[in-house]
């Protein structure tokens, strides 16, 4: 079956690049997503990727995926403290969507 | 994106008793999907909502201890029965605005559940 993996933890200084990893197994995934969850908040799409990209950048967010190896990496530019949070990355097929088990990111000042 | 909106947003409950949670959406959606979160732990989904038809649950889950309504493209709900502390969890409804064009899930806040 699907078994998504992310690292438990991240910790950060503000102002460096954040770099979260997730592998995954469903080769026919056909989008990849990231999620945010802030304390006591549900979770806020941050960005999806399509299977047939490589690259997708949206402001201070590039994701890349490498579909041979099955590996999906969010990075956040100019991390800020308000960029604490967990970050579930998920793979969808057929909409049903499987998560990983979410990377807290901690930002120092 | 569609506007998800869930109640109560928390609630404390006693063991025993049963708790009916609703997500209502600001606009027609194809997919409605109920999602459970434990504490410290990431997402499992419990079932599809099916509007006119009983919903689909996933392995794990059954519709005595989730039933699941949909009664439109706009509404749904979910109820824990008998709660017990082991069901103290948050609940998330997400849905898919169009199947058809691929798009991507959005969640609501969630319902943060506590038994006692």
């Amino acid at each position: 079956g699907e078994d998504v993996e992310q690292s438990l933890f991240l910790s950060v200084r503000e102002g460096d690049s954040s770099v979260i990893n997730c592998t995954y197994t469903d080769s026919s995934s056909t989008y990849l997503y990231w999620y945010k969850q802030e304390p006591g908040a549900g979770l806020q799409l941050l960005t999806y990727i399509f299977s047939n990209m490589d690259m997708k950048q949206d402001q201070r967010l590039t994701v890349l995926l490498n579909k041979k190896d099955k590996h999906l990496s969010l990075r956040i530019a100019d991390t800020q403290t308000g960029d604490s949070a967990i970050y579930f990355c998920a793979e969808d097929a057929g909409n049903m969507l499987t998560f990983g088990g979410g990377t807290r990111l901690m930002v120092k000042p | 994106s569609a506007v998800i909106s869930q109640k109560p947003s928390r609630d404390i409950c006693q063991r025993g008793t049963s708790l009916t949670i609703q997500c209502q959406v600001d606009s027609q959606v194809t997919m409605m999907f109920w999602y459970r979160q434990q504490p410290g732990q990431s997402l499992t989904l419990i079932a599809t909502a099916n509007q006119g038809s009983e919903a689909t649950y996933e392995s794990g889950f059954v519709i005595d201890k989730f039933p699941i309504s949909r009664p439109n493209l706009t509404f749904s709900t979910l109820t824990v029965s008998n709660m017990s502390p082991e069901d103290s969890s948050i609940y998330l409804c997400s849905v898919i605005s169009d199947r058809d064009s691929n798009q991507p899930q959005h969640f609501g806040d969630g319902t943060r559940l506590s038994i006692l």
